[in-house]
């Protein structure tokens, strides 16, 4: 199992651009979320969904869209990149009831 | 009163010392409890989750009171090794686990 995968690793993007963090999971779990992290703020909820085909927004939704078409695959699109979204993000997933697995992280910045 | 609070730290421990972290939550309705481990430039990981009636793995042991909406984290005996950033979780709804609140972490150094 990879458990959860992240691309790109890392990425540089000017203002105005967009562009889509992809998370993919195989370990059929029903929940997964994107989170960023920045100094001094901790982790932050951005979207998560509950299966595939739903979605909700968490606590810093602003500036992201996300779908999720296929239980495996939940990217996160940046509509219009500003430089407040400089940060590193993570996805996770998990199981009903279990414990969140978290992917390796998205450095982005934002010039 | 913040939804997960930690002390920051840094803690500064030698090898063999006893650490104590201590975390505090807001919402009463919380169901789940966690304790996860961030490295340096790393993906947190989980690194156990909390019981009412506590919990022991090795030389870590969490607490939960929910009275005084407590939770505690001891590391006994610590190593290089354990040198990370603690990361207090809490779930925001009764219930779901999915929707977690994580705290800002408190930062271990464990030196020679």
């Amino acid at each position: 199992n990879a458990g959860v995968t992240q691309t790109p690793k890392f990425q540089v993007l000017k203002t105005g651009q967009s562009m889509t963090l992809q998370c993919a999971q195989d370990m059929n779990h029903e929940y997964m979320s994107w989170y960023r992290q920045d100094p001094g703020m901790g982790l932050r909820l951005i979207h998560y969904s509950v299966g595939a085909g739903i979605t909700d927004q968490g606590e810093v939704p602003n500036g992201y869209n996300v779908s999720r078409s296929t239980t495996e695959d939940f990217p996160l699109r940046l509509l219009s990149a500003a430089p407040s979204q400089t940060s590193v993000y993570f996805c996770a997933s998990s199981s009903w009831g279990g414990w969140q697995f978290f992917g390796p992280g998205t450095r982005l910045t934002v010039l | 009163r913040k939804e997960v609070e930690q002390d920051p730290g840094p803690f500064n421990v030698p090898e063999g010392a006893t650490v104590a972290f201590n975390c505090t939550y807001s919402n009463s309705a919380s169901q789940s409890f966690f304790w996860y481990r961030q490295d340096c430039r790393k993906e947190p990981k989980l690194l156990m989750s909390v019981y009412s009636s506590g919990n022991e793995d090795g030389r870590f042991t969490a607490q939960l009171n929910r009275a005084s909406q407590y939770i505690s984290l001891l590391i006994r005996d610590s190593k290089l090794s354990d040198s990370a950033t603690y990361l207090c979780v809490v779930n925001r709804n009764g219930g779901s686990q999915g929707n977690l609140i994580f705290g800002k972490g408190t930062k271990l150094s464990v030196k020679p």
